[in-house]
């Protein structure tokens, strides 16, 4: 079956940094999507890994591992505009995404 | 300007009503999708619509309840029919193949439009 398990709920405080991370199993794979979404607005691109390694834009990066079905982002000087829900989803070759039931990440002072 | 448009942004229906959401996109896309967010909830998908036949559905979700139409690569539409209280949501469509050249990234990438907030007495 197609299972993709991220945390449900995570804190934090402005500055610091925050590691989100999600574990997938599925039939294909076609690439690792992480996607963020604020309060009543539609998901929005972040990041996408389809060979193991980081990949770094500006104070977000993505981690991936294929071999473990493992993959991470990274939020580095947080920022209260941060505070959204982000949705770990793979991708398989002509098929709509696959995606976990996302992490919401709240970002105090 | 918006790449993905989605008609209504809201809308407060009767039960036992229908209504039909409609998606453009400002350019030709390989595949465009439906999904359900309910509240609180992660994204579901409906079904993928395919143009010029009949949408492909996901287990839960018929044809006479979730009607979809994708005439051209450009646009879609949802309909919701006969709703009752449980169909309350969010409703996004979400598209791939925008040009990798326009975006600069990979073209399996989805994007949503900004959905359609529903809510059924």
């Amino acid at each position: 079956g197609q299972n993709i398990d991220q945390p449900t709920e995570m804190t934090a405080t402005e500055g610091a940094i925050v590691q989100i991370n999600c574990t997938y199993q599925t039939s294909g794979f076609n690439g690792l999507f992480w996607y963020q979404q604020h309060a009543g607005e539609a998901p929005t691109f972040l990041s996408y890994n389809v060979l193991d390694g980081l990949e770094e834009k500006g104070r977000f990066s993505s981690f991936l591992s294929r071999s473990k079905g493992y993959s991470y982002l990274l939020l580095k000087e947080l920022q209260m505009k941060d505070s959204a829900s982000y949705l770990c989803a793979v991708g398989q070759a002509g098929t709509a995404l696959i995606f976990g039931k996302g992490t919401t990440l709240s970002v105090s002072s | 300007s918006a790449v993905i448009s989605q008609k209504p942004s809201r809308d407060i229906c009767q039960r036992g009503t229908s209504l039909t959401i409609q998606c453009q996109v400002d350019s030709q896309v390989t595949m465009m999708f439906w999904y359900r967010q309910q509240p609180g909830q992660s994204l579901t998908l409906i079904a993928t619509a395919n143009q010029g036949s009949e949408a492909t559905y996901e287990s839960g979700f018929v044809i006479d309840k979730f009607p979809i139409s994708r005439p051209n690569l450009t646009f879609s539409t949802l309909t919701v029919s006969n709703m009752s209280p449980e169909d309350s949501s969010i409703y996004l469509c979400s598209v791939v193949g925008l040009a990798g050249a326009l975006t600069g990234r990979p073209t399996d990438t989805q994007y949503f439009g900004p959905g359609t907030r529903l809510t059924v007495l």
